[in-house]
């Protein structure tokens, strides 16, 4: 069975400064995708950044990027250049390659951007 | 592209009624829709998976009684809490799946009072 953990219950960032997000996973699969989701205090699920498990270069979306380590099962969230928007809970999650969209997710870490 | 909408976005219910949440996709065709239940400051737990035309697959430890679930059509689930109580109170999300993402509708906050 798959599982993702996220150990950081909480963190929080000054404004206009950059912040890690980790992420690890324990799976026997070879292909499979990796998403962090971001949830705002209105509660609606935003996909923030996808990975597929057989990319070798990480994906980047504007201040948004990734470190995948397949072999070590990371995937961290690196925000740069925070903002207030960006306070909110973010989840890591799992999908089997060809699953239909199964995802399972990590218990979250809620992020504060401090003016 | 790639809405889901859910209704309603919040609904009280006295204990012992039912209540029945929808899930549509607005713009696509969802074979697949997952429910999710979540508690403040958690996770997303998944509850079922709902396929269209077929029986709803419930993960270990959710009531098929209780929660039930019907993939009508492409394009709408329904989740009826069946015998509502106070412990059923919690923000339920659904999803549609395409092309191996899903898409989020915005919750439904339920509280049985």
């Amino acid at each position: 069975a798959q599982t993702v953990t996220q150990s950081q219950p909480e963190m929080s960032v000054q404004e206009a400064e950059t912040v890690t997000l980790s992420c690890t996973y324990d799976t026997s699969e070879n292909n499979y995708y990796l998403f962090w989701y971001k949830q705002p205090p209105s509660r609606q699920m935003i996909l923030v950044i996808r990975q597929e498990a057989y990319k070798q270069q990480n994906a980047t979306e504007n201040r948004f990027s990734v470190n995948f380590q397949k072999a070590a099962k990371s995937f961290s969230l690196k925000i740069s250049d925070s903002q207030l928007g960006d306070t909110a809970m973010y989840f890591c999650a799992f999908m089997k390659y060809n699953q239909g969209g199964k995802l399972i997710f990590g218990q979250g870490t809620e992020l504060s951007v401090k003016p | 592209g790639a809405v889901v909408s859910q209704h309603p976005s919040r609904v009280i219910c006295k204990s012992g009624t039912s209540v029945k949440i929808e899930c549509r996709s607005l713009d696509f065709q969802a074979t697949t829709m997952f429910w999710y239940r979540q508690f403040p400051k958690q996770s997303l737990m998944l509850m079922a998976t709902s396929n269209e035309g077929s029986k709803a697959t419930y993960e270990q430890g959710v009531e098929k009684d209780k929660f039930l679930i019907n993939h009508a059509s492409l394009t709408l689930s329904t989740l009826t809490v069946t015998s509502a109580h106070p412990e059923d109170s919690s923000f339920y999300i659904c999803s549609a799946s395409r092309r191996d993402e899903q898409y989020f509708g915005p919750g439904t906050r339920l509280t049985v009072t």
